[in-house]
């Protein structure tokens, strides 16, 4: 099917690292995102990753890439109180009109 | 830094009602795209534009939707005859090229 799954839910206490994990779908997608989504708010896009690589580092976020299982993952570094949101993962269906198709996203909550 | 406007932030309609949502995406943009979320659900595909024509839909995308660039800069979404299961926020999104696309603030639609 087309469906990119995460869990849905997350929490983790201040200062820890969350990683979020997504499988997604199409080994032929070219590039895979993260998007954040903070309450009543729109996505804003963390990361992305081209699937020729295997990791990217952005300061505190991490992705890595693991294309034999289609496994995709974001690892945030000292979690802060403003971390808490949902984040997406989604990617771009080979053969499609680059539209995104996203994951249920997982809903990180920060504990103090 | 630029950056994909909506236009308005709400709107609250009767059914059966015509409403337009309202995009200006970045200006040197060249693929658009209307994305829906309805309330705690994922991100959802409905339609993408380029060189002024819809180069794919989703089967959300019936006949009650259109799009329209009407000049160089915005990027409209109609939907005709409004029901009650329409109402969600609408995100519209562009990009350049392959890699990053850049989601709006959203318009929030409610249909009484």
């Amino acid at each position: 099917g087309e469906d990119v799954e995460q869990s849905l839910f997350l929490s983790v206490r201040e200062g820890d690292s969350s990683v979020i994990n997504c499988t997604y779908t199409d080994s032929s997608s070219t590039y895979l995102y993260w998007y954040k989504q903070e309450p009543g708010a729109g996505l804003q896009l963390l990361t992305y990753i081209f699937s020729n690589m295997d990791m990217k580092q952005d300061q505190r976020l991490t992705v890595l890439l693991n294309k034999k299982d289609k496994h995709l993952s974001l690892r945030i570094a000292d979690t802060q109180t403003g971390d808490s949101a949902i984040y997406f993962c989604a990617e771009i269906l080979s053969g499609s009109a680059r539209q995104l198709t996203f994951g249920s996203g997982t809903q990180l909550t920060v504990l103090p | 830094e630029p950056e994909v406007t909506q236009t308005p932030s709400h709107q609250v309609t009767q059914m059966g009602q015509e409403v337009i949502l309202r995009c200006v995406p970045i200006s040197n943009h060249l693929y658009f795209y209307w994305y829906r979320q309805i309330l705690g659900q994922k991100v959802e595909f409905l339609v993408s534009f380029y060189n002024n024509e819809i180069s794919e839909k989703s089967e959300i995308f019936d006949d009650q939707f259109s799009v329209e660039r009407p000049d160089g800069s915005n990027f409209t979404l109609k939907i005709r005859s409004t029901k009650l299961e329409d109402s969600a926020m609408y995100f519209c999104a562009s990009t350049l090229g392959i890699d990053t696309q850049y989601f709006g603030p959203g318009t929030r639609l409610t249909v009484l």
